[in-house]
């Protein structure tokens, strides 16, 4: 069964500063997709960024980009120029390459931002 | 991205009663919906995945009989919480999937039951 695995509960970062969030994933499959999605107070998920398995070119979007290394099973999230919009929980997520499968997501990472 | 509605966003009910909460997708048509608990601080526990047309798969150690999942429409998926108790009083989320990589969800409902 696949597993996703977010080893640090809690992060902290300063305003400005770069902070890099990671995750770790066991599967057997080869197509696959990887997410980062992003909870803040308001409790509304909402995707930060999405990573194809056979891409093999790492996703960014804006502050956002990944580290994926495929052969680790390794999935980061590297947030520059931190925001205070920024707090939330960060959950990472796989999903299998079929539209119609449940995600699985990882325990999620609370992350502060300091002003 | 694609839109899902879900609501109520806040429903407080008497023990013993039941509640029903919906879940829409707004402009594309949802063959799969899956219904999540989540506890304060705590992941996404999938309760259920919801197809249209059929009977819910539910994941080990959810009550069928307790969380009612009725999925008529390709649009439209409801989870009824049956006989509630104050142990049922959690953050409920919807979110479809169908025919996409990422998932969307619904804003979630925060179910108190008193």
């Amino acid at each position: 069964a696949q597993t996703v695995t977010q080893s640090q509960p809690e992060m902290s970062v300063q305003e400005a500063e770069t902070v890099t969030l990671s995750c770790t994933y066991d599967t057997s499959e080869s197509d696959y997709y990887l997410f980062w999605y992003k909870q803040p107070p308001s409790r509304q998920m909402i995707l930060v960024i999405r990573q194809e398995a056979y891409k093999q070119q790492n996703a960014t979007e804006n502050r956002f980009s990944v580290n994926f290394q495929k052969a680790a099973k390794s999935f980061s999230l590297k947030i520059s120029d931190s925001q205070l919009g920024d707090a939330a929980m960060y959950f990472c997520a796989y999903g299998y390459q079929g539209g119609s499968e449940k995600l699985v997501f990882g325990k999620g990472m609370k992350l502060t931002v300091n002003p | 991205g694609a839109v899902v509605s879900q609501h109520p966003s806040r429903v407080i009910c008497k023990s013993g009663t039941s509640v029903k909460i919906e879940c829409r997708s707004l402009d594309f048509q949802a063959t799969t919906m899956f219904w999540y608990r989540q506890f304060p601080k705590k992941s996404l526990m999938l309760m259920a995945t919801s197809n249209e047309g059929s009977k819910a798969t539910y994941e080990q150690g959810v009550e069928k009989d307790k969380f009612l999942i009725n999925h008529a429409s390709l649009t439209l998926s409801t989870l009824t919480v049956t006989s509630a108790h104050p142990e049922d009083s959690s953050f409920y989320i919807c979110s479809a999937r169908s025919g996409f990589a990422e998932a969307f969800f619904g804003q979630g409902t925060r179910l108190t039951v008193v």
